[in-house]
């Protein structure tokens, strides 16, 4: 199972919006609304910002939202702050009853 | 408050065994499936096995499958992952995840432990 694929790194200024994309098959991201995503600082716990597909966690600003067409999936950060820098993945249930993470991506606050 | 607490990693030679746990306080631990994820340095995270509630569903990545097998002790609140035919390639820091909800397959973590270093070296 490959990872799903998402850009390196996307950047934006403070209160701009940004996306990040996640790209995967029609056995993964494309079958199943099982699509997450994480915020990652480095030496921490990843945190859970969005699950399938649309919903966020309690305590998630209303900022994060997520969406999917097709064999793709999106994280939209509105607003953007200092403290959104980070290593955002995608995640999705696969057709072979596993999960698969995405390549990773770095946004950076400009 | 809602924890889950990693232990066990380590150094370990290649071809070598270790076996990691992962004890849950806070919330009803035999309610949720269990995961566990991967970051080797420099690397993206990796989604290295699943159980469920009550064991009865247990799926692993191509890449441990055979070498790996995860476990749960319920009366414990313990979660283990027994690594064997270890080499370089599993040299990461492993998380142990709960799923959002009481579910068969990996599907969302919202519940991470702070990571247990495991490093594969000789």
């Amino acid at each position: 199972q490959s990872a799903l694929t998402q850009p390196a790194s996307v950047s934006g200024s403070p209160g701009q919006s940004l996306t990040i994309s996640c790209t995967g098959t029609n056995s993964d991201v494309g079958r199943y609304y099982y699509v997450s995503w994480y915020q990652h600082h480095p030496g921490k716990a990843p945190k859970l910002m969005i699950y399938e597909v649309t919903n966020r966690p309690s305590g998630v600003p209303d900022r994060f939202s997520g969406s999917k067409s097709g064999n793709s999936a999106s994280l939209t950060i509105s607003g953007l702050q200092a403290e959104d820098e980070a290593d955002y993945y995608c995640s999705s249930f696969t057709t072979s009853s596993t999960l698969v993470f995405g390549t990773g991506t770095k946004v950076t606050v400009l | 408050e809602v924890q889950l607490v990693e232990s066990g990693g380590g150094l370990v030679k290649p071809g070598g065994s270790l076996r990691l746990s992962c004890v849950g306080s806070g919330f009803s631990f035999s309610s949720y499936s269990l995961n566990y994820v991967r970051q080797a340095p420099g690397k993206g995270l990796e989604w290295v096995s699943s159980i469920s509630s009550t064991s009865g569903y247990i799926y692993y990545a191509d890449s441990v499958k055979g070498r790996f097998t995860i476990s749960r002790d319920n009366a414990k609140n313990s979660l283990y992952l027994q690594m064997n035919s270890l080499s370089a390639e599993d040299t990461a820091v492993y998380y142990c995840a709960r799923d959002t909800k009481p579910t068969t397959v990996p599907d969302s973590f919202d519940v991470w432990g702070q990571g247990t270093t495991v490093t594969v070296s000789s």
